[in-house]
């Protein structure tokens, strides 16, 4: 079955402090993804990526790096943490088709 | 601008009754649409996804529906469980494949109670 594994499912981050989220699927999909969800809000594009070592900006990116070592491995990284990053986040990854797996999402609390 | 609409935003019902979910969009093109549920502090599960004109799909107690014309989905649920207590999202896909974006609804919480 399908996999993404996200760590750590849940962070306290100190306002300026620089966060790193990991994101790993073992589905040997080429597509993976980073979202926010805000309360009251659908979830919202970060960064994606088509394969490793290559990123590209979603809607939102402002704020945000992602990283895409290895086709297994996608990062989302927040250099200077801000109070309006508080939020949950996604991975997902995808193939060709319409097929999308999630994660099951990190808590990020910055304070 | 939000382009997919869910309603209502929140919903309560009795162990056993049916609901039904809404999902109006205007994500053009509109290539599938996909309802997922999310249990608190979980990932989405896909519950199913529509491809076509007038499209209807069954997957146990959830049916949904969907009219292209009109861009509305509808989400069945029949004889609610208590683990039916979850948020269901709307996602409307504009392409048929990995390049495409993902649209969001905010989501439907909906409430099983005894």
């Amino acid at each position: 079955e399908a996999a993404v594994t996200q760590s750590p499912r849940s962070k306290v981050a100190v306002t300026g402090g620089k966060v790193t989220l990991s994101c790993h699927q073992t589905n040997n999909h080429d597509y993976m993804y980073w979202y926010r969800q805000d309360t009251g809000h659908g979830l919202r594009l970060i960064h994606y990526s088509y394969v490793a070592d290559s990123t590209e900006k979603g809607d939102i990116p402002d704020g945000y790096k992602a990283s895409r070592p290895s086709q297994e491995n996608f990062s989302l990284i927040l250099e200077l943490a801000s109070l309006s990053q508080t939020a949950v986040y996604f991975c997902a990854s995808t193939t060709e088709n319409t097929e999308v797996f999630f994660g099951k999402g990190t808590r990020l609390t910055v304070v | 601008k939000t382009q997919v609409e869910q309603s209502p935003q929140s919903l309560v019902v009795r162990q056993g009754e049916n609901c039904v979910l809404q999902c109006n969009y205007s994500v053009t093109p509109d290539n599938h649409l996909r309802w997922f549920k999310q249990d608190t502090g979980k990932g989405l599960v896909s519950l199913t996804v529509l491809v076509h004109e007038n499209d209807k799909t069954s997957n146990g107690r959830y049916s949904a529906t969907l009219d292209k014309d009109a861009k509305h989905s509808t989400l069945h649920i029949t004889a609610t469980l208590l683990d039916d207590t979850a948020t269901y999202i709307c996602v409307v896909g504009d392409r048929g494949s990995a390049l495409g974006r993902l649209h969001f609804g905010a989501g439907t919480q909906l409430i099983v109670i005894p």
